[in-house]
């Protein structure tokens, strides 16, 4: 069964820092790109980024909203992905979601944890 | 891209069907997905491909469109039914592009 973790959420003050994590388990991480998605308190999904497998060159791609300050790694040794989020903005509160790319219906989002809460607030 | 559902709020009585329209900014072809949330859940994808149905969704779930203009239809609605339902597009990735969603309420 596929299952993702996610952690870490915190309450943090504009301008800090937090990093989430998301346990996978349930399938080979390595072998699967991932992704993380956010939704505000009340409001819609939004994408927040996403990172290849270490063959496809591991590579990520952020949502403009978050470029520059956001940064998705992976560590499949460990089975674990994390989000390193800098400079956090108020509009940065809601609940992160971990998700899988394509591991079994590419390219779609398919499976998803059930989120970590990150509030930013002074 | 732009992902525009409508209408925000539809209200159904359970037996019925329910069609939820979502309309692309510009052509996405058949690189659209639907989800269900239900309150307090993670999203759970329904249909990928436009048209095709996740592993365990019910027959009566159905998705049909292409190119802008999409439509989940949910025949015989079941009172688990009743949630918040998401189009996305993944034609322009990386980026993922959700629509503002279609609140499914009990008339």
């Amino acid at each position: 069964e596929v299952q993702l973790v996610e952690s870490g959420g915190d309450l943090v003050k504009p301008g800090g820092s937090l990093r989430i994590s998301c346990a996978a388990s349930g399938f080979t991480l390595r072998n699967v790109w991932m992704s993380w998605v956010r939704q505000a308190p009340g409001k819609g999904l939004e994408w927040v980024g996403r990172i290849k497998t270490k063959t496809d060159g591991e590579t990520a791609d952020y949502a403009a909203p978050v470029k520059g300050r956001f940064t998705i790694s992976r560590n499949d040794s460990n089975n674990t992905l994390h989000l390193q989020m800098n400079s956090l903005k108020t509009e940065d509160t809601a609940l992160y979601y971990c998700t899988t790319v394509g591991l079994q219906f590419w390219p779609s989002i398919d499976f998803w944890g059930h989120g970590t809460l990150v509030t930013v607030s002074s | 891209i732009v992902m525009t559902q409508s209408p925000g709020t539809l209200s159904v009585s359970p037996g019925e069907r329910a069609s939820l329209s979502c309309r692309a900014s510009q052509s996405v072809s058949t690189n659209l997905a639907w989800y269900q949330q239900k309150p307090g859940q993670a999203p759970r994808l329904l249909i990928y491909g436009a048209s095709a149905r996740a592993t365990g969704i019910p027959a009566r779930f159905s998705g049909s469109g292409s190119g802008t203009e999409f439509t989940l239809t949910i025949s015989g609605l079941q009172s688990e039914d009743f949630a918040v339902y998401y189009c996305q597009q993944y034609n322009n990735w990386p980026m993922y592009t959700f629509g503002q969603g279609t609140k499914l309420e009990i008339k």
